[in-house]
């Protein structure tokens, strides 16, 4: 089945460390992929999306197809970014909206 | 932000009653869906409706009924309901289902809670 995989359930940093959020997917096209943010009593909402190759918050993401992975990256974590994140692929590549496990994003003052 | 509104914003009931949770977008949206939020599985889709014709629903108990009347309005209907039932239902819409790159816009969801 295709689908994306988040493979860490927590994430723990110190502020000021490289963060780096993993997804990978199973999808033998040109797959095209979200990263939402949820923020503690926040609803969840887009934080970006690889056909931008925009920057939000200091956060990018390239889609690797040789690697088949979609990774979240920061190069400075800030305390503000701890946060529930989830990979999602858009519904023309996968057909149905399964969303990745999730990973928690701590970071520590 | 107003986008997709959700009520009510928390819901306790018994396994008995029957209760609706509603969805509102103002977005002009024509696809729209419900998703579970718990502890156990972070986030399960639940149904889609594109241009008010569902077009997915991933295996979900009759006790869950949605009904979409136009493509502004989502509802989950709840009846004789389950402990485990308890959790944290969003709604969300997107353009529709061809625009593959238009994300998700989510509500804030119904807390509820099955006593």
């Amino acid at each position: 089945a295709q689908r994306v995989t988040q493979p860490e359930k927590l994430l723990s940093v110190f502020k000021g460390a490289p963060v780096e959020l993993k997804c990978n997917y199973s999808y033998s096209g040109s797959p095209e992929l979200f990263w939402y943010v949820q923020y503690s009593r926040q609803r969840l909402q887009l934080l970006l999306r690889h056909i931008s190759r925009e920057s939000i918050k200091g956060f990018t993401a390239d889609l690797n197809k040789g690697e088949t992975s979609f990774h979240l990256k920061k190069p400075f974590a800030q305390e503000e970014d701890s946060a529930m994140y989830y990979c999602a692929p858009s519904a023309h590549n996968f057909n149905k909206f399964y969303f990745g496990s999730g990973t928690k994003l701590n970071v520590k003052p | 932000e107003t986008g997709v509104t959700q009520t009510p914003r928390h819901l306790v009931m018994g396994m008995t009653n029957k209760k609706s949770l509603k969805c509102e977008q103002h977005l002009g949206h024509n696809a729209m869906y419900w998703y579970k939020q718990s502890a156990k599985k972070p986030l399960e889709l639940m149904f889609v409706y594109n241009f008010k014709e569902q077009t997915e629903n991933n295996s979900v108990p009759s006790r869950f009924s949605p009904e979409c009347p136009n493509s502004s309005h989502l509802f989950l209907h709840l009846h004789t309901l389950q402990p485990e039932d308890s959790a944290l239902y969003l709604c969300a819409s997107s353009q529709d289902l061809a625009y593959s790159n238009q994300p998700q816009h989510f509500g804030d969801g119904t807390r509820l809670s099955i006593l």
